[in-house]
């Protein structure tokens, strides 16, 4: 079973801000939280990942509350290209013990509208 | 520049016909995985590796083999492939001493098996 819970679908304007849910309520001490996405067919791409900070980088915004249960991937500006299906997983890092399954859940699939 | 690739990238065959999946890496990945991607069911972890001549089932084993004789290649191998192995599959890799944490994913493999 996937350690997330993520809508199946959302809308957004072009130009607005894009607010992606995860809810990751049994976490782990050790677990990160990973967010990909994926444009149409194409293999999965890394986008952001966090522990308990917020995190930025040049493609998005992470937010994980204090109790780490849960957590908000921001696009600040999406664009037509950012229609894709993100998923959200939970997972030690690469270095760590208990990397080896990784689950990816069905994602939620972002629509931006012109 | 740094990827994963797979052949065949599109594949029609038969069933019974044993078939291979070929994954490639170039990055001196220490980690790598198999996915399939079914409408609905997201992405599932079919094998992992976790380095040369070590490797352990996912979570949808059944039906596949897998080898790690060297680093850099991962095949996928499908001794009697059904009907219900019709999907679209993925290789991904990781680092375990990188500091970029990341999957890098191959661009799929559509396999379909009449």
């Amino acid at each position: 079973d996937a350690k997330t819970t993520q809508p199946t679908s959302m809308d957004c304007a072009e130009g607005r801000a894009a607010n992606l849910p995860c809810n990751h309520s049994t976490i782990s001490g050790n677990e990160y939280v990973y967010w990909y996405r994926q444009i149409h067919s194409q293999g999965p791409q890394y986008i952001i990942h966090g522990l308990k900070n917020n995190e930025t980088n040049e493609m998005a915004s992470l937010i994980i509350t204090e109790d780490r249960k849960s957590s908000t991937l921001i696009l600040p500006h999406a664009t037509l290209r950012d229609t894709a299906v993100y998923y959200c997983i939970v997972s030690p890092r690469p270095n760590s013990g208990g990397y080896q399954k990784v689950t990816f859940g069905t994602g939620t699939k972002l629509q931006v509208i012109p | 520049e740094a990827q994963v690739t797979q052949n065949p990238r599109y594949l029609i065959t038969v069933t019974g016909k044993k078939l291979t999946v070929t994954c490639s890496q170039n990055m001196n990945h220490e980690y790598m995985s198999w996915y399939r991607q079914d409408p609905g069911l997201g992405l599932r972890q079919i094998y992992y590796s976790m380095n040369v001549e070590v490797t352990d089932k996912g979570d949808v084993p059944e039906g596949y083999k897998v080898s790690r004789k060297e680093k850099r290649n991962f095949p996928l191998i499908l001794e009697s492939p059904s009907p219900n192995q019709t999907s679209l599959y993925f290789c991904a890799s990781s680092s375990f001493v990188s500091s970029t944490d990341t999957q890098y994913f191959g661009p799929g493999t559509r396999l379909t098996v009449l």
